[in-house]
C-alpha cells in the first residue's frame, strides 16, 4: 500500500493562478480531507468528503474547491491563488474501528504552496 | 468554539531523559483524544487514540494519560531518542461528528545528544 500521496510536494505560484493539487489513497478509505498547517496554528480543515459523490465544508473553504468523483481520488482546486493561501497542505483518509467507532486518520506527506 | 491548548509551545531535553507534554481542551461533548507526532517536513502519524472510558494508554515509550474530567491530557516520553525530535499534536474530536477535528499547535520536542 502507498498510503495517502499527495503531488506536488512544492509548488509556487504568483497570484491569480490557478492549480490543483493532487490527493490519492489506496486503502478504499471512505473519508478524505484537506487541511492547511500554517505556523503557530493547528491544522484547519478545509473541505471534507466522506464518500464519492459527497463534499462539505470545513473551516477555512474560501478560495477551494473540491469534488470527489472516485473512492480514491480528492484533488483540491486554488481558484485563484492569493498570498494568504501560503502554506502547508496535507491530505488525509480515515476507516472507521468497528468497536469504538473511532476514525484513525492518515496523512500524506504535504504539498508547500508559496504564492508571491 | 471548541480550543485545544497545548503546553509548552517547544522544549529541549538531553537524550535518554523523560518530559511531559500537556493538553487542555474545551471541546464538548467529547468523543476522543488522540496525540500524533510530525516529523519536520512530513505528514503527521497517530501515536494514540483514547475515548471517554480511557484513562492511559501507552505506544512503546509514549504514554498518554487522559482526565476527561478535567479535560485534561499528557504524553509521557520516556528514555528519549534523538528520532523523538517532532512536533507533537494534540487533538480532540466531537462525539456529535467525529470527522472534524480540533488541533493544537504542537509542541515541538528537540532531543539533543
Amino acid at each position: 500500500n502507498a498510503g495517502v500521496t499527495q503531488t506536488p510536494k512544492f509548488q509556487v505560484l504568483k497570484t491569480g493562478q490557478s492549480m490543483t493539487l493532487q490527493c490519492a489513497q489506496d486503502m478504499n478509505h471512505e473519508y478524505m480531507s484537506w487541511y492547511r498547517q500554517d505556523p503557530g496554528m493547528g491544522l484547519r480543515l478545509i473541505h471534507y468528503s466522506v464518500g464519492a459523490g459527497i463534499t462539505d465544508q470545513g473551516e477555512v473553504p474560501n478560495g477551494y474547491n473540491v469534488s470527489r468523483s472516485t473512492t480514491e481520488d480528492f484533488p483540491l482546486r486554488l481558484l485563484s491563488a492569493a498570498p494568504s493561501q501560503t502554506s502547508v497542505y496535507f491530505c488525509a483518509s480515515s476507516y472507521k474501528y468497528s468497536i469504538t467507532g473511532t476514525y484513525e486518520q492518515y496523512f500524506g506527506p504535504g504539498t508547500r504552496l508559496t504564492v508571491t | 468554539k471548541n480550543q485545544v491548548e497545548q503546553s509548552p509551545q517547544s522544549l529541549i531535553i538531553l537524550e535518554g531523559k523523560n518530559c511531559t507534554l500537556q493538553c487542555n481542551y474545551t471541546v464538548s461533548p467529547f468523543s476522543n483524544l488522540r496525540w500524533y507526532k510530525q516529523d519536520t517536513g512530513r505528514g503527521p502519524v497517530s501515536l494514540t487514540i483514547m475515548t471517554f472510558s480511557e484513562n492511559t494508554k501507552s505506544n512503546g515509550r509514549y504514554t498518554a494519560t487522559l482526565d476527561a474530567d478535567t479535560k485534561q491530557s499528557s504524553l509521557h516520553i520516556t528514555a528519549s531518542q534523538l528520532s523523538d525530535s517532532a512536533s507533537y499534536i494534540c487533538v480532540v474530536s466531537q462525539r456529535s461528528n467525529d470527522y472534524k477535528l480540533s488541533f493544537g499547535a504542537g509542541t515541538t520536542v528537540t532531543v539533543r545528544a
